[in-house]
């Protein structure tokens, strides 16, 4: 049973679109972060969220984490084929330490 | 340059033959962990561990081993694979202190094949 719940799973799109991942779970997580991953490679960090109600930008990426901290959602805005990847968000619990939670990943495609 | 090294990058063999899956970082961190990547299921966490000679099981443990004799390795084991343990398995590292807000750092992956 997956504790994060990723939606959609997959998403295309044409470039200058905007998207929206959601992630979601019922319990409350001390942070949220999100990955982007690209094929042949490992995840990397895009941002993490600790504050309910936060809302972090990095240039076209908006990251929002819900004000009960269960769930966080990604907004992609003016999407470019760069922006392609499989996006993970990932949950971690101060009573247990050690275990980052995992979504099953949302996979993005922007063609041009 | 910072980074995780995970070898081999790809691996087949045959069910019940042992295996290593070496992982080593270079920048002095003490929480590095496994996960497997498999479709529709996303990264599950096989072990980790929190300092040298300190780990503990993840959300699917079974089949595997692991050691963490050396701050900076942290090796994969499967003492009797079978073909179930096919997947993309990946390491990763951070800073213990704040582990949950701390970025994890990860290797390039490596794609095991048992048959």
């Amino acid at each position: 049973t997956q504790l994060l719940e990723q939606s959609p799973q997959f998403l295309s799109i044409q470039e200058g679109e905007n998207l929206t991942v959601y992630c979601n779970s019922s319990s409350v997580f001390s942070s949220l972060q999100w990955y982007r991953q690209e094929p042949g490679e490992g995840p990397v960090l895009l941002v993490t969220v600790v504050t309910g109600g936060e809302v972090k930008k990095l240039k076209r990426l908006t990251f929002q984490f819900g004000d009960a901290r269960k769930d966080s959602s990604l907004h992609i805005t003016a999407a470019q084929p760069g922006d392609t990847g499989l996006y993970l968000c990932a949950g971690g619990r101060g009573d247990s330490w050690g275990k980052l939670q995992f979504g099953a990943g949302t996979q993005v495609v922007v063609t041009p | 340059e910072a980074q995780v090294t995970q070898n081999p990058r790809y691996l087949i063999t045959v069910t019940g033959k042992k295996l290593t899956v070496t992982c080593s970082q270079n920048m002095n961190h003490e929480y590095m962990s496994w996960y497997r990547q498999d479709p529709g299921l996303g990264l599950r966490q096989i072990y980790y561990s929190m300092n040298v000679e300190v780990t503990d099981k993840g959300d699917v443990p079974e089949g595997y081993k692991v050691s963490r004799k050396e701050k900076r390795n942290f090796p994969l084991i499967l003492e009797s694979p079978s073909p179930n343990q096919t997947s993309l398995y990946f390491c990763a590292s951070s800073f213990a202190r704040q582990t949950y807000n701390s970025p994890l750092h990860f290797g390039n992956g490596t794609r095991l094949t048992v048959t």
